[in-house]
């Protein structure tokens, strides 16, 4: 099973600032598996990015997604006020799926 | 685009079966090339996979819940189902369907909240 570790576990920023989340890997994933999600309170997760670096349909340019192998991250430019959510990483390559624990982004 | 919706009982009882259904419209489970998932979110807590079916029939679980988990596919009725035996109190959660491409994006449902209690 691969894991994957999030970090940090919850970040505090304000906005107009950079957020950097990471996820790592226990085992090497082929890049075109790693997706990232936006959750927000009683909502579906919402897709992000896929592929490590392929944004979705409608995601703002401000989303980024980058990394190989055990260690991607996912890039907010600069922060907007409905950016404040958890954020999960997901490999989908191999069997069993699994997800990052999230991050919690929140405002400070 | 696909679009995905899940249905079923919203209201389980203690060792009685969990049984949803997701539909599938803007493109066909027998076109191939993706996985056709089960996720889950327990309340307050993180994302879960259950398994996912191929269009095949191939079904692969979480080893965590493989005892009491099967998944179906209908191509027929363009559906997949999930059947999950023996539920308790921890198996109360949100409930998506998914698919999994490698040479395009996933899609989800909104999901549907499954409640075990007597």
């Amino acid at each position: 099973e691969i894991v994957l570790t999030q970090s940090p576990g919850t970040l505090s920023l304000s906005p107009g600032e950079r957020a950097t989340l990471s996820c790592r890997a226990s085992h090497s994933i082929s890049s075109s598996y790693l997706g990232w999600y936006q959750q927000k309170p009683g909502q579906a997760p919402r897709l992000l990015i896929y592929g490590a670096s392929s944004r979705a349909t409608g995601i703002p340019d401000r989303f980024s997604g980058s990394g190989s192998v055990t260690d991607f991250t996912l890039t907010i430019s600069r922060l907007e006020p409905e950016d404040f959510a958890v954020y999960y990483c997901q490999q989908y390559g191999s069997s069993p799926l699994t997800f990052g624990q999230g991050t919690k982004l929140e405002i400070k | 685009q696909l679009q995905l919706q899940e249905s079923g009982s919203g209201l389980v009882k203690p060792s009685q079966t969990l049984s949803l259904i997701c539909a599938v419209s803007g493109g066909f489970i027998s076109s191939g090339g993706r996985s056709w998932s089960w996720i889950r979110q327990p309340p307050g807590k993180g994302l879960e996979w259950i398994g996912y079916i191929y269009k095949s029939g191939n079904a692969y679980y979480n080893p965590s819940l493989r005892s009491r988990v099967t998944i179906s596919v209908d191509t027929s009725k363009n559906e997949f189902s999930l059947r999950l035996t023996s539920v308790t109190a921890a198996d109360t959660a949100v409930y998506y369907c998914a698919t999994e491409s490698v040479v395009g994006r996933p899609y989800w449902g909104q999901g549907t909240l499954v409640t075990v209690s007597s």
